[in-house]
């Protein structure tokens, strides 16, 4: 069945470095791949999306780009600030009739001073 | 931007109740999903409506579970009876169509005591 995967439960690191969250997925459709924010006590909200093959994606400093190749859409920044810090889940829509959403298990990034 | 509006926003309530959680999506949308979180972690599916119909529910939409729409008004989660198991914090969300964003109430926080 259709999965997403994401490796890393807790990512710590400092203001100021790179960072990379990962994501693969399992589908048999053709997939759309979103990243979601969640941050504490707050609604995610939709970060970057995409279903197009190696095309990068960028917004608010974080950029993705899916590769069919490897099924996956890591999610990167060059510069993490604090204010980044919060809760990162990959999701994955099959590109069929239905209209679910799948998340993987979420990746809390904390970024300290 | 678009909102999705969650009434309440905490509810306690005794095992064995019912409860509905009320969800007003934005406008114009047309797909329409609950989601359960524990402990502010993994997001899960639990269902998705459309055209006044479920779609696609998941294993965790149990018999004691229902969603309705009725004459384009609140997009109800009911829980009839509750069980311990069935706090967490739900969450509403909506899209326009298929495989575009969806948009995120902030969540009810569910207590089952």
């Amino acid at each position: 069945g259709d999965s997403v995967t994401q490796t890393e439960g807790l990512v710590t690191l400092t203001k100021g470095l790179p960072v990379m969250l990962n994501c693969t997925y399992q589908t048999t459709y053709s997939p759309f791949l979103f990243w979601y924010v969640q941050h504490l006590n707050e609604a995610p909200k939709l970060l970057l999306k995409s279903s197009t093959d190696n095309k990068r994606t960028e917004h608010q400093g974080f950029y993705a780009t899916l590769h069919k190749s490897s099924s996956s859409f890591h999610l990167q920044k060059s510069s993490v600030q604090l204010s980044d810090s919060a809760l990162y889940f990959c999701a994955l829509s099959e590109g069929n009739n239905n209209n679910r959403i799948f998340f993987g298990d979420g990746t809390q990034l904390v970024v300290k001073p | 931007g678009p909102k999705v509006l969650q009434i309440p926003s905490h509810q306690i309530i005794d095992m064995g109740q019912m409860v509905t959680l009320n969800c007003d999506p934005v406008s114009n949308h047309l797909y329409f999903y609950w989601y359960k979180q524990i402990l502010g972690q993994q997001m899960e599916f639990l269902v998705n409506f459309y055209n006044g119909k479920v779609m696609e529910k998941s294993k965790l939409f149990k018999d004691q579970f229902s969603v309705e729409r009725p004459d384009g008004s609140y997009f109800t989660l009911k829980i009839q009876p509750t069980a311990l198991e069935d706090s967490a914090v739900y969450f509403c969300a909506s899209s326009l169509s298929k495989n575009t964003e969806v948009f995120f109430g902030k969540g009810t926080r569910l207590t089952v005591v």
